[in-house]
This record gives structure tokens, sequence and C-alpha cells, in this order.
């Protein structure tokens, strides 16, 4: 299995300042054949099922504001928070669909103000 | 606008069955992929299971195959998940999701609690 260790588990930033998450594979998710990473992120809020921020790794879903976003390549990817508003207070989870069996989430970092 | 609406979780023993159920709505299930998620009371995400648009690709997590069993009816728009021989472990939320390989649209969950 892909295991993705995201870094910090936690942490408080300041509202308007930048936030920054880590996520690390155990092998690339690059896949050459498409020029895509295989990842993407996740916000869930309190009592909220998930919501899909950013997928190949870089683009961003609909509706989600430009102040997400994704970076990174092959094992190392960032999801970044340009200027955090009190709604971004969640927790937030990588995954990768390289390995599709079984397709596997990060242990997720929670964001506070 | 699209709906994904779970039912079918409770308190079972274990060694129990039940079976979850996904009411879709704002648009015909079987145009996607469809998968169902889990998550442990205060615990991260973990991926269960997924099925084609015809139901004839079903995939399932080392943990529960064997156990689970994925369906969906286009008649009724559903997506299904039995759960047999259930175990403490299977304890959690239960959603679904549309997509293969990532999550565009989520229900709100349902949750089974397995406990003597």
């Amino acid at each position: 299995d892909i295991v993705l260790t995201q870094s910090p588990d936690s942490l408080a930033v300041s509202l308007g300042e930048r936030a920054t998450i880590n996520c690390k594979s155990s092998q690339s998710v690059f896949y050459r054949p498409n020029n895509q990473n295989f990842l993407a992120w996740y916000q869930q809020k309190p009592g909220q099922p998930p919501k899909r921020l950013i997928y190949w790794a870089t683009t961003r879903a609909s509706g989600v504001p430009d102040r997400f976003s994704g970076s990174g390549s092959g094992t190392d990817f960032t999801l970044t928070i340009s200027s955090l508003q009190t709604e971004d207070v969640a927790v937030y989870y990588c995954q990768q669909h390289y390995s599709t069996l079984p397709i596997t989430f990060g242990q997720g970092t929670r964001l506070e103000i | 606008e699209v709906q994904l609406v779970e039912s079918g979780g409770g308190l079972v023993q274990p060694g129990g069955s039940l079976r979850l159920s996904c009411a879709v709505s704002g648009f015909t299930s079987s145009s996607f992929w469809m998968t169902w998620v889990r998550q442990p009371p205060g615990k991260g995400l973990e991926w269960v299971a997924n099925i084609n648009q015809d139901g004839s690709a079903k995939s399932y997590v080392d943990s529960v195959r064997g156990r689970f069993i994925i369906s969906r009816d286009s008649a009724d728009n559903s997506l299904y998940l039995q759960m047999n021989s259930l175990r403490a472990e299977d304890s959690a939320v239960y959603y679904c999701a549309t997509g293969h390989w990532t999550f565009d649209f989520w229900g709100q969950g349902t949750l089974v609690t397995v406990s003597s």
C-alpha cells in the first residue's frame, strides 16, 4: 500500500497568514503517460463530509477559492492557504489514487486559528 | 442539485450484518463510479470499496474483502453496502461518494457501531 504521511499533525495560523500542509508519499504518484500526479486534497469541517479541494495535485476543484493551491510532484506535495480565513478551520487530508488497491489517505492535519 | 443520502446504520453486535443504502438524486448514478469511504469516530478517512457504472467491476480494501459486498441498482438510483461478519473495528461513519479515483460529491454519512 502507498502510505501518505502528512505534516504537521496540527497547526495554528493567524487570520490572514499563510498555512502550509505537507504530504509525503511512500512512493512516487507521478504517472508519466499523462504527466500527472495522482494526488488530491480534501477539507473536512466538523460534522461535515470531506470536500474535494484539489486534484491532479495542482488543479482546484470547481468553486474552491483561489487562496487554496496545491504544489509538488513525485513523492512530496504541499497544500497552501495563502491568507487564512475563519471558515478554513478544518482537518485537511491528502489522498492518492496512483495505486487504487487500495486508494489511501493521509492521517489528516488539523488547522486552527 | 446533487444529493447523496445514506441510511441503514445503527448498533449491531459483533458477527452481525447490516446493509447500508445511498440514495442518489440530481443525477443518474449509473453514469459514475461510486465509492464507500469510512471514518472511525475521531479518526481519519479510509477507502472501503468502489463499483463501476454497470456494476461489473468492484474493488475492496483488504480488511473488508470477503465480508462486505458493494452493489448498485440503476432502477432506483441507489448504491448499497452489505456488511457481514462485522467487527468492532468496522465501527465508523460510512460515506458514499461519487467518483473512481477522487471523490467530488459526498453524502452526510451513516454511523455504524459494532458492539456487544
